[in-house]
């Protein structure tokens, strides 16, 4: 399993500022996910980052409005650059796991970042 | 384009059994799952099952897969108040090489006292 640390966990942003969303990852993975979780809806993939390569971003989100870094393979954050209040949501780390020697994988969450733009 | 499809609300009295439906379109995909999400915290894995299965039972929690009309299920048998949260049904999916999770829209179930 995977123990995931995600912060803040909470925040409230004025519009038109950015907010930098860490997660820290009790293993090394190679891959970690950013998803998005607005009120009422399922989760969205934002875009996944491997280490030493630039994060692949899922239609209908860009660099420029979420860029992320990935600078080792425990670590990961995802920026919410000039927030509005259609960006409020939760937003969630998620790495993959598995047992070694099987062919199963499982997602592991962050317990995520409450956003709230005004 | 993949989807996964499940109704938004689910009341049930403690002490019976909850079904929660969820629909998926592909059928490629090899596991299926079941995650819980409960007010402020983050997804955790319930339970799983490997698309060749029909059923999968974990104590309180069967799996039905009905893979030709690529329905899925979750029973929670004796449901109690600390089962309400919302459910989320997820299959994994490889699109172009990216292996990704594509999750349903949630079912938030309310257990009565």
């Amino acid at each position: 399993s995977a123990v995931i640390s995600q912060k803040p966990s909470r925040d409230i942003c004025q519009r038109g500022t950015s907010l930098t969303i860490q997660c820290q990852v009790d293993s090394q993975v190679t891959m970690m996910f950013w998803y998005r979780q607005q009120p009422g809806q399922s989760l969205t993939l934002i875009a996944t980052a491997n280490q030493g390569s630039e994060a692949t971003y899922e239609s209908g989100f860009v660099i420029d409005k979420f860029p992320i870094s990935r600078p080792n393979l425990t670590f990961s954050t995802l920026t919410v650059s000039n927030m509005s209040p259609e960006d409020s949501s939760i937003y969630l780390c998620s790495v993959e796991g598995g047992q070694a020697g099987s062919l199963n994988t499982e997602a592991f969450f962050g317990q995520g970042t409450r956003l709230t733009v005004v | 384009g993949e989807d996964v499809e499940q109704s938004l609300f689910l009341s049930v009295r403690e002490g019976d059994s909850s079904v929660i439906n969820c629909t998926y379109t592909d059928s490629s995909s090899t596991y299926l799952y079941w995650y819980k999400q409960e007010p402020g915290a983050g997804l955790q894995l319930l339970t799983y099952i490997f698309s060749n299965m029909d059923m999968k039972q974990d104590q309180r929690l069967t799996v039905l897969l009905n893979k030709k009309d690529k329905h899925l299920s979750l029973r929670i048998a004796d449901t109690q108040t600390g089962d309400s949260a919302i459910y989320f049904c997820a299959e994994s999916s490889t699109t172009s090489g990216t292996y990704k999770y594509i999750f349903g829209t949630g079912t938030r179930l309310k257990v009565l006292a």
